[in-house]
């Protein structure tokens, strides 16, 4: 089956960038979505199709999507984006697959 | 503005039965894939299963498969979620989620607040 395999935390200085990759099987050749998640809410989609940001989401959020690795970029980072992020992906034997998450802190 | 509302969670026995259920307003409904996804305590998001918006698909996950059963009232604007033979594993908020386009391949652009589904003895 396929799976998405995320780096279980990453942590980042106020005002720097911050990289979170996400890691499948040929995954350059599906679309990726990143979501937000922040304690006791409901998750946020930042980035769509590897590199599309929703109305709403910050410049600062970008992704981008290349052989076996999709990255979400957070550049200029601040408190507010300390948040859990997932990938998520699609393949036709497993349908929807989500990444484990990572824990982004910003210190 | 997009609202999903969930309701029907609570505390359930293993091997009984729930029926989630999601109200949701400010589109038009039928027009695109509607999910629904699990996150057990401390952990991470599960997709559970999906519905196509105008095709009348449905998919689920292997853990879902045989046990749980998706469907919708498009002229409610509800979608649902039965499921049955519940085990302590299946505790988790369940959250409603809209897909971007009617396509199962969609990203997921609005999620529900979610609802807690508790199964124990």
């Amino acid at each position: 089956s396929f799976e998405l395999t995320q780096p279980p935390s990453v942590s980042v200085s106020p005002g720097q960038t911050a990289s979170i990759t996400c890691s499948g099987d040929k995954l350059g050749n599906k679309y990726v979505s990143w979501f937000q998640q922040k304690p006791g809410q409901s998750p946020v989609l930042v980035i769509f199709q590897d590199s599309k940001r929703p109305s709403g989401i910050p410049e600062r959020f970008s992704g981008s999507n290349s052989g076996n690795t999709a990255t979400l970029t957070i550049s200029g980072t601040q408190a507010m984006d300390e948040a859990d992020y997932y990938c998520q992906a699609w393949d036709s034997s497993t349908a929807v697959v989500f990444g484990g998450g990572t824990k982004l802190t910003v210190l | 503005e997009v609202q999903l509302l969930e309701s029907g969670g609570g505390l359930v026995q293993p091997g009984g039965s729930l029926r989630l259920s999601c109200a949701a307003s400010g589109f038009n409904f039928s027009s695109y894939v509607m999910s629904w996804v699990r996150q057990a305590p401390g952990k991470g998001l599960e997709w559970v299963s999906g519905f196509s918006g105008s095709g009348g698909r449905t998919y689920y996950a292997d853990s879902a498969e045989g046990r749980f059963t998706i469907s919708r009232d498009n002229s409610k604007n509800t979608l649902y979620l039965r499921m049955n033979s519940l085990r302590a594993e299946d505790t988790a908020v369940y959250y409603c989620a809209k897909g971007y386009y009617d396509n199962i391949d969609t990203p997921f652009d609005y999620w529900g607040q979610g609802t807690l589904v508790t199964v124990s003895s």
